[in-house]
């Protein structure tokens, strides 16, 4: 199985907006509508923030926005805050399967 | 309150077996697909196997595929993870997660396995 692929690392000061990228092929990301993503902290266990592409479960902020096209989804954080500052990584279904990114670094500045 | 928790790791040769325990409290895993997840020191997340609710479908990740069997027990509300031929490349924090909304729902704070000489 293939990792997905992930921007090493993005930044962004407090109130601006970034978006992580995660580019898979169409035996991933692009065949399928079951990209997930998912913030964890330094120790911490992954938490999920965005589910089928674009649906955010309850408690995550609506500042968490997910979409795709193509073989690329993408992740857009709007209003940055201190707290987001962690390791995201997508995840995709992949046939009888799950494949990962290699995860993205956000600082936040 | 949900609860996922890990046990059976350790050190372990390589060529050695190790098998991994996941207690569920707080809700019954009968209803959910179960995954083990993976992620090596410092490094990022693998997925390693899946389980059905029923337990009669498996899938496993190509890099433990042949090694690792993984299995449930859902009256006693727990799974398994059977790891043989443990290599170097397996050593990692081994995660039981519960599988919801097709996502990663729900993780366990792992168990640590490392395959050394």
């Amino acid at each position: 199985q293939s990792v997905l692929t992930q921007p090493r690392s993005v930044s962004g000061s407090p109130g601006q907006s970034v978006t992580i990228s995660c580019t898979g092929t169409r035996n991933d990301v692009g065949g399928y509508k079951y990209v997930s993503w998912y913030q964890q902290h330094p120790g911490k266990v992954p938490k999920v923030m965005i589910y089928d592409v674009s649906k955010r479960p309850s408690g995550v902020p609506d500042r968490f926005s997910g979409s795709k096209s193509g073989n690329t989804a993408s992740l857009t954080i709007s209003g940055l805050q201190a707290e987001d500052e962690a390791d995201y990584y997508c995840c995709s279904g992949a046939g009888n399967s799950w494949v990962f990114g290699g995860g993205t670094r956000l600082t936040v500045l | 309150e949900e609860q996922l928790l890990e046990s059976g790791g350790g050190l372990v040769q390589p060529g050695g077996s190790l098998r991994l325990s996941c207690a569920a409290s707080g809700f019954s895993i009968s209803n959910f697909v179960m995954n083990w997840v993976r992620q090596a020191p410092g490094r990022g997340l693998e997925w390693v196997s899946l389980i059905s609710a029923n337990g009669g479908t498996t899938y496993y990740a190509d890099s433990v595929k042949g090694r690792f069997t993984v299995s449930r027990d859902n009256a006693r509300n727990t799974v398994f993870l059977q790891m043989n031929s443990l290599r170097a490349e397996d050593t990692a924090m081994y995660h039981c997660v519960k599988q919801m909304n097709n996502c990663f729902d729900f993780w366990g704070r792992g168990t640590l396995v490392t395959v050394s000489s």
